[in-house]
């Protein structure tokens, strides 16, 4: 089955500094995407990035960027110039197809507190 | 968006719960997971074209239903005490790389 496991429970990062949120995953698959979501104390869940595993190139969107490393099975977010808006639960995800259905394995998630 | 009623819920055990969701224009297939405090959302199943096409390891007191809008809803039967979480619902097009967009949840309380 495939997992996810996100090591770090909580973490913080001074505003406008930059942090880095580690992800690992375990796949037989060749080509596959990732996603990262973020949480904010609201519950909804927001996409923050997509990577197609085929692509060498790592994802970016805006201060957001991946180190995606296949070969390791490791899907870093970073985030650059931090501001108190990202303070937020981060989910690492899987998709994988299933019985039919195309459903995503998360991590545990990653607390990320922005101190002012 | 995806929108999701009602926001909270609080119910006693034993009882039956319908938890509904609007998917977001021109998506086709509606999925739905359970958030437990302090976890990651667990996938409970998802519905294309108005039937289920996949299930996570849920018992089957959880079903479901999509209606021809694609809007859907998920109901519990004999509710338990462990039912409590933050409910999910996500819609997409169909495919594996396919972007999830999230609705806000709604809080279930089970006493």
């Amino acid at each position: 089955a495939q997992t996810v496991t996100q090591s770090q429970p909580e973490m913080s990062v001074q505003e406008a500094e930059t942090v880095t949120l580690s992800c690992t995953y375990d796949t037989s698959e060749s080509d596959y995407y990732l996603f990262w979501y973020k949480q904010p104390p609201s519950r909804q869940m927001i996409l923050v990035i997509r990577q197609e595993a085929y692509k060498q190139q790592n994802a970016t969107e805006n201060r957001f960027s991946v180190n995606f490393q296949k070969a390791a099975k490791s899907f870093s977010l970073k985030i650059s110039d931090s501001q108190l808006g990202d303070a937020a639960m981060y989910f690492c995800a899987y998709p994988y197809s299933g019985a039919g259905s195309y459903q995503l394995t998360f991590g545990k998630g990653t607390k990320l507190s922005v101190i002012p | 968006g995806v929108t999701q009623s009602p926001t909270h819920l609080i119910k006693t055990r034993g009882q039956q719960v319908t938890l509904r969701c609007s998917s977001q224009s021109g998506h086709n297939t509606v999925s739905w997971y359970q958030q437990a405090l302090g976890q990651g959302p667990q996938f409970i199943f998802q519905y294309y074209r108005e039937e289920e096409n996949g299930r996570g390891n849920f018992p089957p007191r959880f079903s479901g239903l999509q209606f021809p809008n694609y809007s859907s809803e998920l109901n519990v039967n004999a509710l338990e005490l462990d039912d409590s979480a933050l409910y999910l619902c996500a819609s997409s097009s169909r495919g594996l790389g396919e972007t999830q967009y999230f609705g806000p949840g709604t809080r279930l309380l089970v006493l």
